[in-house]
């Protein structure tokens, strides 16, 4: 089946400094992405659409500065989180469908990246 | 816009248990709903989804869910609880107008030995 693989799983960075993750379909090819934030014990927020060879459309109180999403393939989307702070920290899930599916056509999910800011 | 509930965010039920878990929609039109689970530190792996073709849906690792539109509900359930069943399920619907998902808040499965 249609796979979407999130790297990396986890990563610890620095306060002020960029950290990159990247979503990539690997079955399929994708004009659309979606990034989620997810808190401790909460569910998932979506961040912003990633649109293949446009700008991302972002959900309504996130920083588009702040969470940099590029989209340059229809196999790869970046979220490249800016000066990242402790506030930052958190779990971050990207998804796709197959764009040649139906309308319950399943979204394929990433593992997840583990950001933690110290 | 569509959206989904889920009531209790957390169930405890012991092993062998009957497992219910609550999702009601709000949607105007026939809505594309999915149910998911997550473990720890993972991502979101697909249980079951509603396809119009049948009320009832049979999923992964013996759950099913049934379509009921007058109550407006998705209720995911499993008639032996497994002690592996514990984790994270999240209902969710999909937006007619794209592909975004929209998910329910969650409810946390606890498996009593």
């Amino acid at each position: 089946g249609a796979v979407v693989s999130q790297h990396p799983s986890r990563v610890i960075c620095k306060s002020g400094t960029s950290v990159k993750i990247e979503c990539r379909s690997l079955d399929f090819q994708a004009t659309t992405m979606f990034w989620y934030r997810q808190f401790p014990k909460q569910s998932l927020m979506l961040m912003a659409t990633s649109n293949e060879g446009s700008k991302a459309t972002y959900e309504q109180g996130v920083e588009k500065d702040k969470f940099l999403i590029n989209h340059a393939s229809l196999t790869l989307s970046t979220l490249t989180v800016t000066s990242a702070h402790p506030e930052d920290s958190s779990f971050y899930i990207c998804s796709a469908s197959d764009p040649r599916g139906t309308g319950d056509t399943e979204a394929f999910f990433g593992q997840g990246t583990r950001l933690t800011v110290v | 816009a569509q959206s989904v509930t889920q009531l209790g965010s957390h169930v405890s039920v012991s092993e062998g248990a009957l497992v219910l878990l609550r999702c009601n929609y709000s949607s105007s039109v026939p809505p594309y709903l999915f149910w998911y689970v997550q473990y720890p530190n993972q991502g979101l792996q697909l249980l079951l989804k509603y396809t119009s073709a049948a009320t009832l849906v049979k999923g992964i690792n013996g759950f099913e869910a049934e379509f009921k539109k007058s109550e407006t509900s998705f209720h995911l359930t499993k008639p032996s609880a497994h002690m592996s069943d514990a984790a994270e399920y999240f209902c969710a619907v999909r937006s007619n107008t794209g592909n975004q998902f929209y998910f329910g808040t969650g409810t946390s499965l606890t498996v009593i030995p």
